[in-house]
């Protein structure tokens, strides 16, 4: 069974531009979660999507926006792109009410 | 805002000893718990969950929850290079699927 597909693995983008991010949950699994991680500030949460409606949203400005496809797929946008935006973002997908998350490879983002 | 606390370490453990690795967390409500272990460049992997107190061991694995004290623990037995890595506790933050995390504990077993 594949795991969480995050792509692209790696981006370098300036001051003032806009990303997106995609991910691929597990097949069936169709919880999907964000999260942004700094070595200063560890692993904080951005947003869950369940049956493509965003469920919990964490302390993000709203320059970060998500959404999800019918196909349990989803995209993470970062609009306006600051120099604190450099980080690792991980795609989690579950499947049930146990709450395991399921972590993808991450997309590393370079603002520069 | 709730808080997910664990000492950042390193700890640094001879090979074949036991590792304790411990978290406090504030949100009184929370009811389901994890440890995930972070290998250096990679994504966050599960090890461990639980969901009630008391003890649940899963081969070197042994995952400690005190909901009283607001305090679960992660031990390692038998201690392996291999274990060396960032373990990450995280706890839910509400009744949907996200979680908390708190910092992580980098763990060093040393040959």
């Amino acid at each position: 069974k594949a795991g969480v597909t995050q792509t692209p693995r790696y981006l370098i983008k300036t001051r003032g531009q806009q990303v997106t991010l995609s991910c691929s949950p597990i097949s069936g699994h169709r919880s999907v979660s964000w999260y942004q991680q700094t070595p200063g500030q560890g692993l904080q949460f951005l947003f869950e999507y369940f049956s493509e409606t965003q469920r919990n949203k964490g302390n993000f400005p709203g320059r970060f926006s998500g959404r999800q496809f019918s196909n349990s797929r989803s995209e993470m946008n970062v609009s306006t792109l600051e120099l604190g935006d450099s980080a690792l973002y991980l795609c989690a997908s579950s499947l049930s009410s146990d709450k395991k998350l399921f972590f993808g490879s991450g997309t590393q983002l370079s603002v520069l | 805002q709730k808080e997910v606390e664990q000492n950042s370490g390193p700890l640094s453990v001879p090979e074949g000893a036991i590792a304790s690795l411990n978290c406090t967390y504030s949100d009184r409500v929370s009811q389901s718990f994890f440890w995930y272990r972070q290998y250096s460049g990679k994504s966050p992997e599960l090890i461990m969950s639980i969901y009630s107190n008391g003890d649940k061991e899963d081969g070197r694995f042994t995952a400690q929850l005190n909901k009283a004290s607001q305090y679960v623990s992660l031990l390692i037995r038998d201690s392996q290079p291999s274990d060396s890595a960032t373990y990450l506790c995280a706890v839910n933050r509400d009744s949907g699927y996200a979680l908390n995390f708190g910092k992580g504990t980098s763990l060093l077993v040393t040959p």
